[in-house]
Parts: C-alpha cells; structure tokens; sequence
C-alpha cells in the first residue's frame, strides 16, 4: 500500500531533550516535507527536500532540522526542543516537484514539550 | 512572498445545506491551487486542484472549485453537504517557489 508513515505518533518529552521524528514513503517520490499544524494558524511549512541531499528551509525552519541521506526517508530533528513547538507534524511528499503534484500526507505526530 | 486567507474559521451547516468556503491568494504570477480535506483523526487528503484549463474544477465527493483570477479567489462549494463533511478545509497555493502555503483551515461541522 502507498504510504506516508511518521513515528512516533505521540510523544511527549521535556524541554531540551533532543528528539528525531521519522517519515518514510514507499512511493519513490522526490519531493518531502513537514508541516506543523496549529489551532488558528493552520499548516505552516518548516523544511522541504527535493531530492536525495537537497533540503531547504520552509515559512518556520528555527528550532528543526533535517536531512535527506535516502530518498524514502525524511527524518525531523529537535535538537533542543521548547514548548513553542508542541505541535502536530505532519510529512509530505509528492512524486516531484513541478508545483501541480499531489501532496500525501503522513498521519501526523502529536508532539508535546513540557 | 506567497500567502493564502481562508476567513471562515468556523462554519456550521445542516444536512442538505449548500456550502460555499472562501479562499483568496495573494500571489504576483501564475498560481496553482488547491483544496485539501481532513476528516477527523485521518490524514489529509487532496479534494481537488486546478493548475490551468477550465477554471471550474471538480472534485471527490461532489466538492467543486472556481478559479477567479480577477478576485484572486479560489472558493470551494457543494451544493448539499452531508453529515460525513465534517471536517477541517485547507486552500493551498503553489506559486514560483518550491513550497505549499496553506491557508489557516475551515472547521466545518455538519448538523443532523
């Protein structure tokens, strides 16, 4: 099955504590993102790669990094989280990106830092 | 820079009402638009998007869409919702970068 898979679903850490959320897709698509959703201000994106070793930053990269060693797989790095980034996060990739491609999203990671 | 206004937050319809979600774009060149949907405690999932050709798009669902460029505008409609419409809207824009912007969601519930 075609998928956008994140872990761990929920989590719940402490502030300071480095933390990495995976995102994997088994569809071999280029293009990956994260976005961070929250009430009132909807999805806001953080980082983006559009391909293998090419990653650039979204409308809110401070706080986050990434990486892109493997084409499946688009892992979100917290290296000293707050509690500004409790949040839910969602991955997304698309076949590529020529700004017209369907965007499949993962099932979302529900973060909280306390 | 591109961005997307969605002003409805919050709507509540009855069974069989007809629905109209407003989008509009601010974006200087060519734009393509979209409308995701997500149901509660599922992923997000695309309804439907227009890129070029007939500004009148369809969707899953019954959902349709209609570009107009001259009201940077992009509303989502249907013209008897049902109880499983419940759900949070997203209107998203790509424009000359490489991103997606979404708009801020419409919560819409649909009374029985």
């Amino acid at each position: 099955e075609a998928q956008v898979t994140q872990n761990p679903r929920y989590l719940i850490t402490v502030t300071g504590k480095k933390l990495t959320v995976t995102c994997s897709q088994n569809m071999n698509h280029e293009y990956m993102s994260w976005y961070r959703q929250d009430p009132g201000l909807g999805l806001r994106q953080i980082y983006y790669s559009m391909n293998v070793e090419v990653t650039d930053k979204g409308d809110v990269p401070e706080g986050y990094k990434v990486s892109r060693k493997e084409k499946r797989n688009f892992p979100l790095i917290l290296e000293s989280p707050s509690p500004n980034q409790t949040s839910l996060y969602f991955c997304a990739s698309s076949l590529s990106w020529g700004g017209t491609d369907t965007q499949y999203f993962g099932p979302g990671t529900r973060l909280t830092v306390l | 820079a591109q961005s997307v206004s969605q002003h409805n937050h919050h709507v509540i319809l009855s069974e069989a009402a007809s629905l109209e979600l407003g989008c509009n774009y601010s974006y200087g060149g060519t734009v393509n638009l979209f409308w995701y949907v997500q149901y509660p405690g599922q992923h997000l999932q695309l309804l439907l998007k227009y890129f070029s050709g007939d500004p009148l798009v369809k969707g899953i669902k019954g959902f349709e869409a209609e570009f107009i460029k001259s009201k940077f505008s992009f509303n989502l409609r249907k013209p008897s919702v049902q109880w499983s419409d419940t759900a949070e809207y997203f209107c998203g824009l790509t424009g000359g970068g490489n991103k997606l912007t979404f708009g801020t969601g419409t919560q819409l519930k649909v009374e029985l």
